[in-house]
């Protein structure tokens, strides 16, 4: 079981938002604003798409945005294009015992 | 451009030790700018940290594989390692290696990753 809660699924259709949260805890998400998120196409390595919380990597498309409240993050991917269908992962640091967590991904399909 | 690569054997005893190692290339694993890292996926499953070491040996661990996990760098070879003792099925997993970003919380560059089944 991971320690970042995120639904199994989710979809939209070509040029929608969709928004994937990431749940965790006061000990976590909720302590360090240290959150990414990572994007998995089937047979390949994570890529990073979000890191503290907000900030895209160089190369990454302005479509994707993340925001923070409380123990939960969120990932928003505006405008909706078919090579975003993935499995999408998010990320916490979580201090100086459990240190890094990830959550369970979530896939998301574009109809 | 940084990058990192995994080899090792695919296929593991149970109750034998996983040996798996990492190419840093691109770069010097001996740099300021990275932990180096172990993480695992499981098939179907999030990915799961293992631990993590800078080039001075600094090592942190996961809390529930710490009893049979080492991280070990060698600076000389531009690699680190990993030995993961007592498998049983449930290590099997894709293991991958990546740099860890030592200010802000990330992991980038990946390796493409190393499927280890357990199985005898």
């Amino acid at each position: 079981q991971s320690a970042l809660t995120q639904p199994a699924s989710v979809s939209g259709s070509p040029g929608q938002s969709i928004t994937i949260s990431c749940t965790g805890t006061s000990s976590d998400i909720g302590s360090y604003n240290v959150v990414a998120w990572y994007q998995q196409h089937p047979g390949k390595a994570p890529k990073l798409m979000i890191y503290e919380v907000n900030k895209r990597p160089s190369g990454v498309s302005s479509r994707f945005s993340g925001s923070k409240s409380g123990n939960t993050a969120s990932l928003t991917i505006s405008g909706l294009q078919a090579e975003d269908e993935a499995d999408y992962y998010c990320y916490s640091y979580a201090g100086t015992t459990t240190f890094e967590v990830f959550g369970g991904g979530t896939k998301l399909t574009v109809l | 451009q940084l990058r990192v690569q995994e080899s090792g054997p695919g296929l593991v005893k149970p109750s034998e030790t996983l040996s798996l190692t990492c190419t840093v290339s691109g770069g010097s694993v001996s740099t300021n700018d990275y932990y180096w890292a172990w993480i695992r996926q499981p098939p179907g499953k999030g990915p799961e940290w293992i631990a993590s070491i800078f080039y001075t040996g600094s090592t942190y661990y996961n809390p529930s594989l710490k009893s049979r996990v080492t991280i070990s760098v060698d600076t000389s070879k531009n690699q680190f390692s990993l030995m993961l003792t007592s498998v049983t099925a449930a290590d099997t997993a894709v293991y991958f290696c990546a740099g860890r970003s030592y200010f802000e919380c990330w992991f980038d560059p990946w390796g493409q990753g190393v499927l280890v089944t357990v199985s005898s």
